[in-house]
C-alpha cells in the first residue's frame, strides 16, 4: 500500500530535550515536505526537500532541522523545542515537485511542556 | 510572498443543504488543489484545477477554476455527514504551494 509513515503519533516533552520524528514514503517520490497546522492558520511549510541532499527551508524554519540521506526518509529534528514548538505535524511527499498531488503522512501530535 | 485566503473559516450547515466554500490569491496561480481532512485525520488530496475556468464534479462536490486563476470554490450539494472535515485549498505558483487555513465544516443532522 502507498503510504507516508510518520512516527510517532503522539509525543510529549519536556523544553530544551532533543527529538526527532521520523517520516518515510514506499512511493519512490523525490519531493517531500514537513509542514505544522495550527488552529486558524492552516498548513504551513517548515522545510521542504527535492531530492537526497538537497533541502531547503520553507515558511517557518526556525527551531528545526531536515535531512534526507535517502529517497524515502525525511526525519524532522527539534534540537531544543520550545512551547510554541507544539502542534501538529505533517509528513508529506509528491512525485517530483511540490505543486503536484501530495501524499500526507497519518500526523504527530506534539506538546513541549 | 504569495498568500492563499480562504472564506469562511466555519461552516455550519442543515443536512441536505448546499453550500461554499471559497479560496482567493493574491497571485495569478498555476493551478489549484483542494484536500480534505476528515477529524482527527490527514490531509487527503480531492483533486486538481490547471485550467483557466474549469470545472470539475466529483459526485455531490462540484470544484471552480476562476478565469483570473486568482480564485476557486468548492460548492457541496446535499450535504451528509460524511462531508465533516475540514476543506483545504492549496494554490500552486512557480512551483511553490500555499495552502489557505481552511474551512471546518460542521452538519446538523
Amino acid at each position: 500500500e502507498a503510504q507516508v509513515t510518520q512516527n510517532p503519533r503522539y509525543l510529549i516533552t519536556v523544553t530544551g530535550k532533543k527529538l526527532t520524528v521520523t517520516c518515510s514514503q514506499n512511493m519512490n517520490h523525490e519531493y517531500m515536505s514537513w509542514y505544522r497546522q495550527d488552529p486558524g492558520l492552516g498548513l504551513r511549510q517548515i522545510y521542504y526537500s527535492m531530492n537526497v541532499e538537497v533541502t531547503d527551508k520553507g515558511d517557518v524554519p526556525e527551531g528545526y532541522k531536515v535531512s534526507r540521506k535517502e529517497k524515502r526518509n525525511f526525519p524532522l529534528i527539534l534540537e531544543s523545542p520550545s512551547p510554541n514548538q507544539t502542534s501538529l505535524y505533517f509528513c508529506a511527499s509528491s512525485f517530483y515537485r511540490e505543486d503536484t498531488e501530495a501524499f500526507f503522512g497519518q500526523g504527530t501530535r506534539l506538546t513541549v511542556v | 510572498g504569495q498568500q492563499v485566503m480562504q472564506i469562511p473559516q466555519y461552516q455550519h450547515v442543515q443536512e441536505g443543504e448546499d453550500f461554499t466554500t471559497y479560496c482567493n490569491s493574491s497571485t495569478t496561480l498555476s493551478n489549484i488543489q483542494w484536500y480534505k481532512q476528515r477529524p482527527g485525520g490527514h490531509p487527503v488530496f480531492l483533486i486538481q484545477l490547471v485550467k483557466s475556468g474549469e470545472v470539475k464534479k466529483q459526485k455531490r462536490l462540484t470544484f471552480q477554476f476562476g478565469e483570473a486563476k486568482k480564485n476557486s470554490s468548492l460548492h457541496i450539494t446535499a450535504t451528509q455527514t460524511t462531508d465533516v472535515g475540514t476543506y483545504f485549498c492549496a494554490g500552486a505558483n512557480d512551483y511553490k504551494l500555499s495552502f489557505g487555513a481552511g474551512t471546518t465544516v460542521t452538519v446538523r443532522a
